[in-house]
């Protein structure tokens, strides 16, 4: 069967540590990745999207990256949280009848 | 830029009624429609999908589609209290690896 996982379901860092999410995916290969945030009462932001091993496309300039080490894990990183990377972070793969969610991630950056 | 755009909410109806839920695109090279559901405080969850001009239902869903009009709605007969949530539209172009979404509507459904 076809699943995502993504971890952790909260975090509370402070602001100036780092970040590592983490997603990974079963039951396909060469997946389509997606990395979005969505602030409090706000839509989903498209990060980062990644269509292979190392291929890594980014929307929007910030201070977070995202890397693809192997097929099926996308990871969202940062080396110094700020207070607006607050949110909530999902993990999305792309299969023919859509995007399929992860469980996401609730950041708060204190 | 592409755009998707529905109306924030909330739209408020009662139990056992008709939630009809629009959203309009601006790409008119768009291809596949997609409805979402969010809970408050969970992911996203795919509830219907629409390729082609017309109705498609699924259970108590519809989803219509006029791409002439550019506008993709969905409607949710015998609405329930547990139908309340952000419903999020989502659309995709050709040759386009990614959804462009809206930023949702959310739906109460009142006993």
């Amino acid at each position: 069967s076809q699943t995502i996982h993504q971890w952790p379901a909260t975090l509370v860092q402070p602001v100036g540590s780092p970040l590592s999410l983490e997603c990974t995916v079963e039951g396909t290969s060469n997946p389509n990745l997606y990395w979005y945030r969505q602030a409090a009462g706000r839509g989903l932001q498209l990060l980062f999207y990644s269509v292979g091993i190392g291929q890594i496309s980014s929307e929007v300039p910030q201070n977070l990256s995202a890397s693809r080490p192997q097929d099926r894990q996308f990871i969202l990183s940062s080396k110094k949280l700020l207070l607006s990377d607050s949110g909530f972070y999902l993990c999305a793969w792309s299969v023919p009848r859509g995007d399929l969610f992860g469980q996401g991630t609730r950041l708060t950056v204190v | 830029q592409k755009e998707v755009e529905q109306n924030s909410g909330p739209l408020s109806v009662p139990e056992g009624a008709i939630a009809s839920l629009n959203c309009t695109y601006s790409d008119r090279g768009s291809q596949s429609f997609f409805w979402y559901r969010q809970y408050s405080g969970k992911s996203p969850e795919l509830i219907m999908f629409i390729y082609s001009n017309g109705d498609k239902e699924d259970g108590r869903f519809t989803a219509q589609l006029n791409k002439a009009s550019q506008y993709v709605s969905l409607l949710i007969r015998d609405s329930q209290p547990s139908d309340s949530a952000t419903y999020l539209c989502a659309v995709n172009s050709a040759g386009f690896q990614k959804l462009v979404f809206g930023t949702g509507t959310r739906l109460l459904v009142s006993p």
